[in-house]
C-alpha cells in the first residue's frame, strides 16, 4: 500500500497567517492526490483534487502544489473559519489511502 | 440536490453481524462507483471498499483489514448501497460514511453522508 506521511499533525496559527501542510507519498503518484477539510462533527469536505486544482465554490485562499513525490497545501490567509483538520488522499493504486491528518488551530 | 443517508449502525458485540445502508437521491446512482470510508473515534480516514457501477463491470475491491469479512453491494432498483459486516472486531468501531465522486471522477468524494456508527464492544 502506498502510505501518505502528513505533516505536522497539528498547527497552531494566527488568524492572516500563511498555513503549509504537507504529504509524502511513500512511491510515485503522478498527480493523484486530493485534499479535504473536515470540521468537528462533520463529513469531510473536498477541497482541491488532482495535487493543485480548486474544487468549485471553495475560496481562493486555498492551494496545491506538487514537487515529485512530495505536495504542499497552503491556506494563504488563516480564517476563523477554516478551524479543521485537513486530510490528503492518493489515489494513484488501490487501496486510496488517506495522511494521518493535520490539525489546525487558532492561536 | 446530491444526498447520502446512511443508516443501521448501532452496538454489536464482537464476532457479530451488521449490515448497514445507504441511501442515495439527486444523481444517477446507477452509473456512480461508491465507496464505503471510516473513521474511528478521534481517528483519521480508512477507506473500506468500493463497488464499480454495473456498467463498468461492478467490480468490488475491499480494503485489507475488512476483506473477507465485509462485502459491499448495491441494489440499483433502489438506489441503495450497502455493507455487510460479519466476524466484527472491536477496531471496526468507527463512524462508516458511504461517499461518491462528481460526475467522470472515482476517487475525488465529492459527496457524502453524515456517517452511521458502529460500535463493536461486549
Amino acid at each position: 500500500d502506498i502510505q501518505m506521511t502528513q505533516s505536522p499533525s497539528s498547527l497552531s496559527a494566527s488568524v492572516g497567517d500563511r498555513v503549509t501542510i504537507t504529504c509524502q507519498a511513500s512511491q510515485d503518484i503522478s498527480n493523484y492526490l486530493n485534499w479535504y477539510q473536515q470540521k468537528p462533527g462533520k463529513a469531510p469536505k473536498l477541497l482541491i483534487y488532482d495535487a493543485s486544482n480548486l474544487q468549485t465554490g471553495v475560496p481562493s485562499r486555498f492551494s496545491g502544489s506538487e514537487s515529485g513525490t512530495d505536495f504542499t497545501f497552503t491556506i494563504s490567509s488563516l480564517q476563523p473559519e477554516d478551524i479543521a483538520t485537513y486530510y490528503c488522499q492518493q489515489y494513484d493504486n488501490l487501496p486510496t489511502t488517506f495522511g494521518g491528518g493535520t490539525k489546525v488551530e487558532i492561536k | 440536490e446530491v444526498q447520502l443517508v446512511e443508516s443501521g449502525g448501532g452496538l454489536v458485540k464482537p464476532g457479530g453481524s451488521l449490515r448497514l445502508s445507504c441511501a442515495a437521491s439527486g444523481f444517477t446512482f446507477s452509473y456512480a462507483w461508491m465507496s464505503w470510508v471510516r473513521q474511528a473515534p478521534g481517528k483519521g480516514l480508512e477507506w473500506v471498499g468500493r463497488i464499480k457501477s454495473k456498467t463498468d463491470g461492478g467490480t468490488i475491491d475491499h480494503a485489507a483489514p475488512v476483506k473477507g469479512r465485509f462485502t459491499i453491494s448495491r441494489d440499483d432498483s433502489k438506489n441503495t448501497l450497502y455493507l455487510q459486516m460479519n466476524s466484527l472486531k472491536t477496531e471496526d468501531t468507527a463512524l462508516y460514511y458511504c461517499t461518491t465522486a462528481g460526475s467522470g471522477y472515482y476517487y475525488h468524494f465529492d459527496y457524502w453522508g453524515q456517517g452511521t456508527l458502529v460500535t463493536v464492544s461486549s
